[in-house]
């Protein structure tokens, strides 16, 4: 099945720079990815998503980018702020045999100081 | 917007108990999904249902099942409760027919004692 593997496990931020987090993924047949955030004691968030057939996709201060080639994906945060803190997690589905079921991986603590 | 709504919120049972949790998906949405999330960790799939069909199956143990109404919301069943099924639970929802958006709910936290 699928795999999925996400980098860094925690990430501490200055308050107005970027954050960065990677994504691997391990079967090619999947083709939709989406980013989750999940504060303290909530569910995940729909913050954005990527689908195979597009390599980039921006919204506002978020960005995500996919190479298909090397089966990954990453998430862009700029101009971090102090309510971006939270558990970010990876995710990726779509394969022929389970294309509803999403993989996660493992997540990503954010911590944006001021 | 309308969300998913999970009921209850939180839950207490004992070992060997039952409990019922319920989903109630994002209205418009036929697609509904569960997962489990154990402390730190990141949610697992483990089941899912399409037009009240089960559509995928994860790592769910054979001492829970789950069904689709014909309004759509879902009810996860979980029996002879072992204290290692004490998790977060959360429902998703999306507008099936091949579009794996999901939104998910709140979430039901459960202890077993």
């Amino acid at each position: 099945g699928e795999n999925v593997e996400q980098h860094p496990s925690t990430l501490s931020v200055q308050e107005g720079d970027s954050a960065v987090i990677k994504c691997t993924y391990s079967d090619s047949a999947s083709n939709y990815f989406p980013w989750y955030k999940q504060e303290l004691g909530k569910g995940p968030q729909l913050i954005i998503d990527i689908r195979s057939n597009v390599g980039e996709k921006k919204d506002q201060r978020i960005a995500v980018t996919l190479n298909k080639t090397a089966k990954h994906f990453s998430l862009h945060i700029t101009e971090t702020q102090p309510e971006d803190s939270a558990v970010y997690f990876c995710a990726a589905a779509g394969t022929t045999d389970s294309w509803g079921k999403l993989q996660f991986g493992a997540g990503t603590q954010v911590v944006v100081t001021p | 917007a309308a969300g998913v709504i999970q009921s209850p919120r939180h839950l207490i049972k004992e070992k060997r108990e039952t409990a019922t949790l319920k989903c109630y998906p994002i209205p418009r949405h036929d697609t509904v999904y569960w997962y489990q999330q154990g402390p730190g960790q990141d949610p697992q799939f483990l089941i899912s249902f399409y037009e009240k069909m089960q559509s995928d199956k994860g790592s769910i143990p054979d001492r829970f099942s789950a069904q689709q109404f014909s309004d759509y919301h879902s009810e996860l069943n979980m029996s002879s409760l072992e204290l290692g099924d004490s998790a977060l639970y959360f429902c998703a929802s999306s507008l099936g027919g091949g579009n794996n958006e999901q939104y998910f709910g709140p979430g039901t936290r459960l202890t077993v004692t």
